[in-house]
């Protein structure tokens, strides 16, 4: 079983609908991060958790909303979806070594339309 | 956050050894070098790090330089498996967040 994972992994929703993107993971780290990646470009962050009551924006969190339910889920809501939130969306785990190995899920496709 | 340059693109043979630089000249003394590399329609995927000596794991070796201002990946023999997007990233121990940048796509030719 992986040891990170992402429900659903294909999405289609409409502009205004709310969604919500969930990450699980079985390492038993601390930190979780969601990212979003456009085609063609690198991964941005969007939020991160180093704790269960810790929560943080990233470079790009407007329009988005997380909540950490548990050490081992992380999820992502959009409020009202648009079409330029339309991407593939990673979310990633990793522990406190400080040297900062971080380890992915498969990524959820999301189409806005 | 340091700066990094990564050509855009290279290209390699099957079996044949393959050298990815990466120019980060901003970097501080206590950053990571973290290699990272994202194969199509996967997520990215750890690859090595170091800090100033060179590293070696099982799929990779890292080459810094002594003023730790460059670093190379080198994959010994590619395979086809090896073709992806490879990224190299410093960032300071304990910091939150690994920056992307656009990486270098590496295309290995049978």
């Amino acid at each position: 079983d992986a040891d990170v994972t992402q429900t659903p992994r294909n999405r289609i929703t409409k502009t205004g609908k709310r969604i919500m993107l969930e990450c699980s993971q079985t390492k038993g780290h601390d930190r979780m991060y969601w990212y979003r990646q456009d085609p063609g470009l690198g991964l941005r962050l969007i939020y991160y958790s180093f704790d269960v009551k810790d929560i943080n924006k990233g470079e790009i969190s407007d329009g988005y909303s997380v909540s950490r339910q548990a050490q081992a889920k992380f999820s992502l809501s959009l409020e009202s979806a648009i079409p330029n939130q339309t991407a593939l969306y990673f979310c990633a785990t990793s522990d406190r070594t400080g040297e900062e190995t971080q380890y992915f899920g498969p990524g959820t496709r999301l189409l806005v339309l | 956050d340091a700066k990094t340059t990564q050509p855009n693109s290279m290209e390699s043979n099957e079996e044949e050894p393959v050298h990815l630089p990466c120019n980060h000249s901003t970097i501080s003394g206590t950053d990571y070098i973290h290699w990272y590399r994202q194969l199509p329609s996967q997520g990215p995927e750890y690859v090595i790090h170091g800090l100033t000596s060179n590293v070696n794991n099982r799929m990779a070796s890292l080459a810094i330089a002594e003023d730790r201002k460059s670093s190379t990946l080198i994959l010994h023999r590619a395979t086809l498996r090896d073709a992806a997007v490879y990224y190299c990233i410093p960032i300071q121990g304990g910091s939150e967040k690994l920056v992307f940048g656009k990486g270098t796509k590496l295309t290995v030719n049978p």
